[in-house]
């Protein structure tokens, strides 16, 4: 399994201030994804990255952005967080499995809680 | 737009006994995911289907795609299956985004 890390675990920020998370990935793989998870909603996607610097938007974008400057690591910036952007996020990496295009495997971060106060 | 529907949204059982949770989705995927979430933890991948049925120690999930339909069952529950189980399908060219269903939460009491 491909070892994926979130930074921090934990976070209380202020209405306002900007935020970043990070995603560490320790393989090459190509497909990243940052994913917020809450109650009633389940979990929807943010924003995805295809590749160092190619990077697309999710269902739920507005109020964030991304970068991947390198394949390992994915960054999601809150620009001014606001207290609906309180929520756990995910971040997930997909890895081919099988044949390619058909099966691919989902692993998830250990998830970020994020509390704007 | 792709739905994810995933029946029953609570389900609780005694230890021992046969369990079974549906999900159903309205579009052609290029695959289903089953994902199992503890209270408080991080989320587990258990199957990825495509077609057919796989089966991982007491786990066993089918899919029927005709239908648009899986299932996923758990023989013999125990306690600490208890958890939230999340099904998620992939469409195909989508740069294998998911779309969750709502999820399960099953509880198994001993």
């Amino acid at each position: 399994d491909a070892g994926i890390t979130q930074s921090p675990r934990h976070k209380v920020t202020e209405t306002g201030t900007p935020v970043t998370l990070r995603c560490h990935q320790t393989e090459n793989h190509r497909y990243m994804y940052w994913y917020r998870q809450d109650p009633g909603h389940g979990l929807r996607l943010i924003h995805y990255s295809y590749g160092v610097k190619d990077t697309d938007k999710g269902e739920v974008s507005d109020g964030y952005s991304v970068s991947r400057s390198k394949t390992e690591d994915f960054l999601l910036t809150l620009e001014s967080a606001t207290s609906s952007q309180t929520s756990v996020y995910f971040c997930a990496i997909s890895e081919a499995r099988g044949v390619p295009g058909a099966n691919y495997g989902y692993t998830f971060g250990s998830g970020t809680r994020l509390t704007v106060v | 737009k792709n739905e994810v529907e995933q029946s029953p949204q609570n389900l609780t059982a005694q230890e021992g006994e046969f369990i079974t949770i549906n999900c159903s989705y309205s579009v052609g995927i290029s695959a289903l995911h089953w994902l199992q979430q503890h209270p408080g933890g991080g989320i587990v991948s258990l199957f990825m289907l495509s077609s057919g049925k796989k089966k991982h120690g007491r786990l066993i999930a089918t899919i029927n795609i005709q239908e648009k339909h899986s299932s996923l069952h758990i023989t013999a529950s125990h306690p600490r299956d208890s958890a939230v189980y999340i099904c998620a399908v992939g469409l195909p060219g989508s740069a294998r985004q998911l779309t969750f269903g709502s999820g399960t939460q099953l509880t198994v009491l001993p």
